[in-house]
């Protein structure tokens, strides 16, 4: 059985700082992880995602993630964070063939002026 | 490419109801899913379909139903509609297995 577990629902940060979404997983087999994101009555969109080829994963608007099997977790960070970064993000996994894909919660970023 | 495609993207309707809504994959992709999102559920899956066969399922009533064509694109169906039923309705696709999905910008249903 695969898992997603998304620390805090809410995040703020003030513009400039630093971003960091959490995400642990739980997964059976080596697993494919994926980040998205949902502006306000839009569709959810990817970030970036991790399929075994580099633990660092770079994606677009200058968000990254690590993944670091021994803790098991998939966090997203950006070091500077802009007012456009405001939406919700998921974090989601796949663990093997003909999965279906599991999202977390979600966590919901505010950026302060 | 085009993108995934939903119709209607707005639509309202009454307790007791059903609804269609309608998916276009992105060209190539054999793979649609579907999920419902509400603010106090988040993310649900609901089922995923490849090459005309559902291979997955969430755990809905038999109220929400779904199937695609040799096309690829899918319709979803939700009958005796209940006020709980309000959401967006949000459709995707991939590739393979372990591809990522791309989202369409989904169905907002609401039931009164």
């Amino acid at each position: 059985a695969q898992s997603v577990t998304q620390l805090g629902s809410h995040v703020s940060v003030s513009e400039g700082a630093l971003v960091l979404l959490r995400c642990n997983y739980s997964s059976s087999v080596p697993p494919y992880l994926f980040w998205y994101v949902q502006y306000p009555n839009q569709g959810l969109q990817l970030l970036l995602k991790y399929t075994s080829a580099a633990t660092l994963v770079k994606g677009i608007n200058g968000f990254e993630a690590e993944f670091k099997k021994s803790e098991t977790s998939f966090h997203l960070t950006k070091p500077s964070a802009h007012m456009s970064d405001a939406a919700e993000y998921f974090c989601a996994v796949i663990s093997g063939g003909y999965q279906k894909v599991t999202f977390g919660t979600g966590t919901k970023l505010q950026v302060i002026p | 490419k085009a993108g995934v495609t939903q119709t209607p993207r707005y639509l309202i309707k009454t307790r007791g109801q059903q609804v269609t809504l309608s998916c276009s994959p992105i060209s190539g992709h054999r793979s649609v899913s579907w999920y419902q999102q509400t603010p106090g559920q988040g993310l649900q899956f609901l089922f995923e379909y490849f090459s005309e066969t559902q291979r997955n399922k969430g755990n809905f009533p038999g109220r929400f139903s779904g199937r695609q064509f040799s096309n690829s694109r899918s319709e979803m169906n939700v009958s005796t509609l209940e006020l709980g039923d309000s959401a967006l309705y949000l459709c995707a696709s991939r590739t393979g297995d372990t591809g990522e999905l791309f989202f369409g910008e989904g169905s907002r249903l609401t039931v009164l």
